[in-house]
This record gives C-alpha cells, structure tokens and sequence, in this order.
C-alpha cells in the first residue's frame, strides 16, 4: 500500500502570510495527487487535482507542484476562510490520504 | 445544483448491518464513478470504497479493512449509490461521506488522474452496544 506523509501535521499562520504544506509518497506516484480542504463539521472540498490543476471555483492564491514522490501545496496570501484542515491523496494505486495538517490562526 | 444527500446513519450493535444512501442531483449520475470516505471521530480521511459507473462494467473495489463486509451498488434509474455494511464493527464508527469520483484527462486524451471532486455532508454511523 502507499502511504502518504504530510508535514507539518500543525502550523500557525497569520492572515496574509505565504505557507507551504508538503505531502511525500512512500513509492513514486507521478502527478496522481490532490489536495482537500476541511473545515470543522463541513465536508472535505476538492482544491487542486492531478498534482497541480486548479479545481474549477478555487481561488487562485492556491497552487500545487511536484511529482513522484514530493508534492506541495501553496497558499501566496493568507485569508481568514483558509485556516482549516488540508490534506493530500493518492490516486495512482487505490486511494489514500495523508493524515491532515491543521492550520491555525497565530 | 450538483448535490449528493447521504442518508440512513445511525446507532448500531457489533455484529448487525446497516445500509446508507446517497442520492444525487444536479448532474447525469451514471456517467459517474461514485464513491464512499469515512472519517473517525477526531481522526482523518479513509477511503472506504467506489463503484464504476455502468459504461466501465459498475465494478467495484473495496479499501482492505471493509472488503468481503462492506458492498456497494447503485441504481442509476433512481440516481442513488448505497453502501451495505454487514458485520459491524466499533472500529467502523465514523462520518461515512458519499463522493463523485471524476477522471481528468488531457488534450491527447491520456488519464491524468482522477479526484472525489463532489462531497455529500456526510452521515454518522456509530456502532457501539
């Protein structure tokens, strides 16, 4: 099975800062990578897919890169709707995610 | 509007079986793989399961911690998926989100991956006696 790793698994930010969240694959997986955001209560939304496609609605101060085994997902300003729970998933050989990084209002 | 609305969670026992629902709208449900991600209480993401849609034989797969218990199955007349879990366990308690699942490909045609890209809100299935 593939696994996933994000890092930080927390981080505190403040609103307007640039922050970079990074996922790793246990085995390459070329760009079959996407990045969700959670907010408590509410459903995962879908941010980025294959790697680095903006998801049609999401604003463009979201990006992703990278491919094989090292991806990231980058946010150029923070705004106040953007502290919530992210995380990273697999698609190349089933499905998996990694465990989630918390962003929190510093 | 592109919708899912889960339904059928609940308080069950060890052991007993349960059935959730996802009906869809706002969108051709058969031209769609659809598939099922838990959540633990306090915890992460898990991909439990998905079902192709008809034109790729409506097969399905199943995450190795609820395969030969858990099935899912769809009626594409009534727009819904259904996941049926049988033998239930505590470890089974979670929010069980039912989501699309879209393929993306590119200009020459070639898969470049695939993403849940629509989430339901999600129904919470606690198994405890």
């Amino acid at each position: 099975d593939i696994q996933m790793t994000q890092s930080p698994s927390s981080l505190s930010a403040s609103v307007g800062d640039r922050v970079t969240i990074t996922c790793r694959a246990s085995q390459s997986i070329s760009s079959y990578l996407n990045w969700y955001q959670q907010k408590p209560g509410k459903a995962p939304k879908l941010l980025i897919y294959a790697a680095s496609s903006l998801q049609s609605g999401v604003p463009s101060r979201f990006s992703g890169s990278g491919s094989g085994t090292d991806f990231t997902l980058t946010i150029s300003s923070l705004q106040p709707e953007d502290f919530a729970t992210y995380y990273c998933q697999q698609s190349y050989s089933g499905y998996t995610f990694g465990q989630g990084t918390k962003l929190e209002i510093k | 509007e592109v919708q899912l609305v889960e339904s059928g969670g609940g308080l069950v026992q060890p052991g007993r079986s349960l059935r959730l629902s996802c009906t869809a709208s706002g969108f051709t449900f058969g031209d769609y793989a659809m598939s099922w991600v838990r959540q633990a209480p306090g915890k992460g993401l898990e991909w439990v399961g998905f079902i192709r849609s008809k034109a790729y034989g409506g097969t399905t797969e199943y995450a190795a911690s609820v395969k030969g218990r858990f099935t899912i199955s769809r009626d594409d007349s009534k727009s819904i998926a259904y996941l049926q879990m049988n033998s239930l366990k505590t470890e089974d308690t979670a929010v069980y989100y039912c989501t699309r699942l879209t393929y993306y490909y590119d200009s020459s045609g070639r898969l470049r991956g695939d993403a849940f890209d629509i989430w339901g809100q999600g129904t919470m299935v606690t198994v405890s006696s």
